[in-house]
């Protein structure tokens, strides 16, 4: 079993529609947690930190539930520019950081 | 302010043979990662640097070693290369006070024959 599981999709979606996507975790010590995002043949871009009070930024909502091991991403209004992959990452302990493989996003007309 | 820069963008190397992979971190971060991303599979952590010194690692094999420079900047040195190995090297900075905030560069690809 992977030390960090995302749902790979691929999720397509109209424009306009709400997509959540979920990332779980098996160490109960690790301490921080990210969203990244990922376009084709580029570099992953920092996206959200996630926290257990949950947090906002704009369209995106990211959530932590430390008792289930799991961290979510919801996404609403979908546009076009946010086809992409979703990457989850789960950090520590010890500094080592584990990338969930993504999931993909299509976001169509 | 500039961001990560890597270089170089692509290398092509003979199975055996020896390779070095720079990264110059972001202006203000002392803490670099690095990556290896294969196709269609999330980023592999490799190792971080802080401080010049490792103080953290993956699965990864000695043959995979690194070093960080007083400025920040840091290699990564792969030995006696394997078909493996090829995928897309990643390196990423870090902020002082926020080691967990990676920004990343734009990678280097590596093809192994």
């Amino acid at each position: 079993r992977k030390e960090v599981e995302q749902d790979p999709g691929p999720f397509n979606v109209p424009e306009g529609a709400t997509v959540a996507f979920n990332c779980t975790y098996s160490n109960s010590a690790s301490q921080s947690f990210f969203w990244y995002r990922q376009d084709c043949r580029k570099e992953p871009k920092l996206l959200m930190s996630v926290y257990s009070s949950g947090n906002e930024d704009g369209r995106f909502t990211a959530q932590l539930n430390r008792a289930s091991q799991y961290i979510s991403l919801l996404i609403r209004d979908s546009k076009l520019s946010d086809s992409a992959t979703y990457l989850c990452v789960v950090n520590g302990p010890r500094y080592k950081s584990t990338f969930g493989d993504g999931t993909t996003l299509t976001v169509k007309p | 302010e500039t961001g990560v820069t890597q270089s170089p963008t692509h290398l092509i190397k003979t199975r055996g043979q020896q390779v070095t992979l720079r990264c110059s971190s972001q202006s203000g971060h002392n803490t670099v990662s690095w990556y290896q991303q294969a196709l269609g599979q999330g980023p592999q952590f490799i190792f971080q640097y802080y401080r010049e010194e490792e103080n953290g690692r993956g699965n990864f094999p000695p043959r995979f070693s690194g070093l960080q420079f007083p400025n920040y900047s840091s290699e990564l040195n792969v030995n006696a290369l394997e078909l493996d190995d090829s995928a897309l090297y990643l390196c990423a900075s870090s902020p002082r006070d926020h080691p967990y905030e990676q920004y990343f560069g734009p990678g280097t690809r590596l093809t192994v024959t």
